[in-house]
């Protein structure tokens, strides 16, 4: 299995802020993910991202609001926006060493917009 | 697209007591995956299933890959307190271009002492 550190573990933002996780991973992985975590549901892919191109965004997300890098196998950032109250939740990232395999998950960021 | 229920979703138990919960599909995966996740912290994968039928054990969690690929289900012996967490089934079906996994909404076990 890959470990997967991601920072910060939590937030408290304002709100029209921004805040960039970070996900690092000990070995090069196929496949790395966003998703949120809402209070008490499950997990909402946000997008894959594709290393040297563009993140792949599922609907009702959008570039401007998470935009995401992946500069290589091992790591990816992601950015929440001009933050709302709404934004909080927890944001996860999530690697599959390769395609068709199992995913593991980052302990998660917890984020509290104000 | 693919839709994952998941049940129960809440399960309040006594330490000592089997647990059942499963997942069902209204489509076919050719993985399904169990998970934990503690207050806190990210889900944390328990057992991966490859194969339609397969059973697997791990220490006190047993899962099924159902034999239809609709659906899976996992049990966990003899609760303790620390089994305390919601548990995630996940299905892939990883072919198609699509390698995403399909998460269940979860069910919540309370493990009283």
């Amino acid at each position: 299995s890959a470990v997967i550190s991601q920072k910060p573990s939590r937030d408290i933002c304002q709100r029209g802020t921004s805040l960039t996780i970070q996900c690092q991973v000990d070995s090069q992985v196929t496949m790395m993910f966003w998703y949120r975590q809402q209070p008490g549901q499950s997990l909402t892919l946000i997008a894959t991202a594709n290393q040297g191109s563009e993140a792949t965004y599922e609907s009702g997300f959008v570039i401007d609001k998470f935009p995401i890098s992946r500069p290589n196998l091992t790591f990816s950032t992601l950015t929440v926006s001009n933050m709302s109250p709404e934004d909080s939740s927890i944001y996860l990232c999530s690697v599959a060493p390769e395609l068709g395999f199992e995913a593991f998950f980052g302990q998660g960021t917890r984020l509290t917009v104000v | 697209g693919q839709q994952l229920n998941q049940s129960p979703q809440s399960m309040f138990i006594q330490e000592g007591e089997d647990v059942s919960m499963n997942c069902t599909s209204s489509s076919i995966f050719n993985t399904w995956l169990w998970y934990k996740q503690d207050p806190g912290e990210g889900p944390v994968l328990l057992i991966a299933l490859y194969k339609a039928g397969e059973l697997t054990s791990n220490g006190r969690l047993t899962a099924q890959f159902g034999i239809t690929r609709k659906d899976s289900f996992l049990n966990i012996s003899a609760s303790i307190p620390s089994d305390v967490g919601i548990y995630f089934c996940a299905g892939q079906l990883n072919k198609g271009g699509s390698y995403i996994p399909t998460f269940g909404r979860g069910t919540s076990l309370i493990v009283h002492p």
